[in-house]
């Protein structure tokens, strides 16, 4: 499978725990992209790379999330000390940056749940 | 101020019905983009089509369309004999800045059979 990839799918976690998702995007795409999405909402984006600079951040994202991506391959998101507001879908994307404006190709999320 | 509606919250027609999803976006830009992206039951955003507001032709791939119209700011998306396999959230969504989506709320489709 060549598409986005996003692991876990799922995960449950105490609140006040950290939590690490990774996300593999398309093996061409230079730039990567995380969004939030909560029920019932669009997604919101969050964060963007361009190879391993991390090129713009989302007031969304406090200081509690860091996102990396060290090698312009693989990315991590991470979240310290969740609070139940942080249950959501984290979506990640990826597209080939180029003249105009080209689709982003999402994974299938992950699902995080704060109790 | 740039926004993105998509009043319609919730539509359900029957299966064979031709239904249209509206999205309205309004911008002080002369260039942008919008996308239309569909999200089934199984959560991963599928790209539909991408745009340029320089090109107001309308657009047939099967039995989807699309309807731009820059004056009206609004950029439809209509489905022909609808299908229950169409069930899905509907995003229409501008790029800002630096490539990034800005979706609207989305419309819930639902196709009964």
């Amino acid at each position: 499978d060549t598409g986005v990839s996003q692991n876990p799918r799922h995960k449950i976690t105490k609140r006040g725990q950290n939590v690490t998702f990774r996300c593999d995007p398309i093996s061409e795409h230079n730039r990567l992209y995380w969004y939030r999405q909560t029920l019932g909402q669009g997604p919101e984006f969050l964060t963007y790379f361009q190879n391993e600079a991390q090129l713009e951040k989302s007031r969304l994202l406090s200081d509690r999330f860091s996102a990396e991506r060290p090698k312009g391959s693989f990315s991590t998101l991470e979240i310290q000390r969740t609070e139940q507001g942080d249950s959501a879908m984290y979506l990640c994307a990826s597209s080939i940056p180029g003249l105009l404006n080209t689709e982003a190709f999402f994974g299938q999320g992950t699902r995080l749940t704060v109790v | 101020a740039q926004k993105v509606t998509q009043a319609q919250t919730e539509i359900s027609v029957v299966e064979k019905e031709d239904v249209t999803l509206d999205c309205v976006y309004e911008t002080r830009d002369t260039t942008y983009y919008l996308f239309w992206y569909k999200q089934p039951p199984s959560g991963e955003l599928v790209f539909l089509i991408r745009r340029n507001s320089f090109d107001e032709q309308n657009e047939i791939s099967g039995r989807y369309s699309w309807n731009f119209q820059k004056s009206t700011s609004s950029f439809n998306f209509t489905i022909t004999a609808s299908q229950v396999v169409d069930s899905a959230v509907y995003f229409c969504a501008p790029i800002q800045g630096a490539q990034k989506l800005v979706f609207g709320q989305g419309t819930r489709l639902t196709i009964n059979p």
